[in-house]
């Protein structure tokens, strides 16, 4: 069965240093993976996906992520992080429904970003 | 091009009373998803409606419904509404049926307090 592990509900760092949010999934097969931003009382917006194309996805605002199948992970990564960042982070898998052609979407259960000034 | 719009974005009402949202999607997009947000609970799937047919549906009950229109617009529905039903509802839509291409666009939320 398909899954999404967020690792930390809450990360907290000072501005200017690196951001790492992770995230482990479980797929029985290829995976799209996504990773989704939302600010304070709005909507989700997409940060980047994967989708078997390269394995590093850059994404806006300076975000990264990179697939790892033999660890099943798809990190999120910046190198500085900004006071903007402060926000909740989901971690997404798209993946096929047994041998139909019909997908489903898991979210993670979101990870906190606090920034320190 | 216009984003997912979603009205109310804020209401309030009363225990045992009813609710309908609305969430128009994105021009030429034909999936359009609901989800409910809670502190507690997190983002859960509600319900995905793909050319006016319900495609899919989360673990809610039969108070929670929704349909959607030939012009892809979609509402849900909350009939005898509790104190657990305050939520941020969010809808989002795409392209294609959810999961095919795995990217959704979201519109900004209904605030729904329940009293």
């Amino acid at each position: 069965a398909q899954s999404v592990t967020q690792l930390d509900s809450h990360v907290s760092v000072s501005e200017g240093t690196p951001v790492l949010l992770r995230c482990n999934y479980s797929s029985s097969y290829s995976p799209s993976l996504f990773w989704y931003v939302q600010h304070p009382n709005k909507g989700l917006q997409l940060l980047l996906k994967y989708t078997s194309a390269a394995t590093l996805v850059k994404g806006i605002n300076g975000f990264e992520a990179e697939f790892k199948k033999s660890e099943t992970s798809f990190h999120l990564t910046k190198p500085s992080a900004h006071m903007s960042d402060a926000a909740e982070y989901f971690c997404v898998v798209s993946d096929r429904v047994g041998y139909s052609s019909a997908s489903k979407i898991i979210f993670g259960s979101g990870t906190r970003l606090s920034i320190r000034p | 091009k216009a984003g997912v719009t979603q009205t109310p974005r804020y209401l309030i009402k009363t225990r045992g009373q009813q609710v309908t949202l609305s969430c128009s999607p994105i021009s030429g997009h034909r999936s359009v998803s609901w989800y409910q947000q809670t502190p507690g609970q997190g983002l859960q799937f509600l319900f995905e409606y793909f050319s006016e047919t319900q495609r899919n549906k989360g673990n809610f009950p039969g108070r929670f419904s929704g349909r959607q229109f030939s012009n892809s617009r979609s509402e849900m529905n909350v009939s005898t509404l509790e104190l657990g039903d305050s939520a941020l509802y969010l809808c989002a839509s795409s392209l294609d049926a959810q999961g095919r291409t795995g990217e959704l666009f979201f519109g900004e939320g209904s605030r729904l307090t329940v009293l």
